[in-house]
């Protein structure tokens, strides 16, 4: 039972243009969410996170977007870049274990110069 | 190094074989991860160490795996009787200390392919 889901196994945008990655969530437990972002042979390194407090949070051209309701966030990527090109997770962990991490499968974005 | 650190980054082994793979986390951070990434798939938890001691095993497959910390640093994460089914990369990663804001840094990973 897949508790973090990423629907879009890959996404192609062009450069300059918004990347949107989606994630969904089962778990009505999960209180906080962060992306990490993969690059081939290499261990995925944080990207940005938000707590279920807040529905909004930005770092520079990333922002991540989070509706409780539907169990939904998204993250935003804006302008797009060719070095962004990379598997991007989502992942969330709930307040009875905040080092139970748990990822989503993972999309595959490349941008196209 | 700064970063975390695996080895080996290949391991090939038989059917039945037990492997040992070595996380080395960044100097001075409590907290180790091991998670495994199959084919196709996510992230998934295996265990989590505080310290030396394991307060969640509940992400490790079967009584095959195990995993140890010792002096704070180190881990070893142990397959015992390899499946073809433990074929995967298995990652690890640190944070200064366990809890909600403390960002995981990954190392590069093992793969670990069952023939």
């Amino acid at each position: 039972d897949q508790q973090v889901k990423q629907n879009s196994p890959s996404l192609s945008v062009q450069e300059g243009r918004i990347s949107i990655l989606n994630c969904d969530y089962t778990n009505s437990m999960f209180d906080y969410f962060l992306w990490y972002k993969k690059y081939p042979a290499e261990g995925p390194t944080f990207l940005i996170s938000i707590s279920s407090i807040k529905d909004k949070n930005e770092d520079g051209r990333f922002t991540v977007f989070l509706n409780k309701s539907a169990k939904h966030l998204s993250l935003h990527i804006v302008p797009s870049q060719p070095g962004d090109s990379a598997v991007y997770f989502c992942a969330a962990s709930a307040k009875t274990s905040y080092d139970k991490v748990i990822f989503g499968p993972g999309t595959s974005l490349s941008v196209i110069p | 190094g700064a970063g975390v650190s695996q080895s080996p980054s290949n391991k090939v082994t038989e059917k039945g074989k037990d492997v040992e793979l070595r996380c080395d986390p960044i100097s001075g951070h409590t907290a180790l991860y091991w998670y495994r990434q199959s084919l196709g798939q996510g992230l998934e938890f295996l265990i989590y160490f505080q310290g030396n001691s394991a307060p969640d095993k509940s992400g490790l497959p079967s009584d095959r795996f195990s995993a140890e910390r010792t002096g704070g640093s180190v881990s070893t994460l142990t397959i015992q009787r390899t499946q073809q089914e433990d074929s995967a990369v298995y990652l690890c990663a640190s944070s200064l200390i366990a809890g909600k804001y403390n960002e995981q840094f990954f190392g590069p990973g093992t793969r670990l392919t069952v023939l």
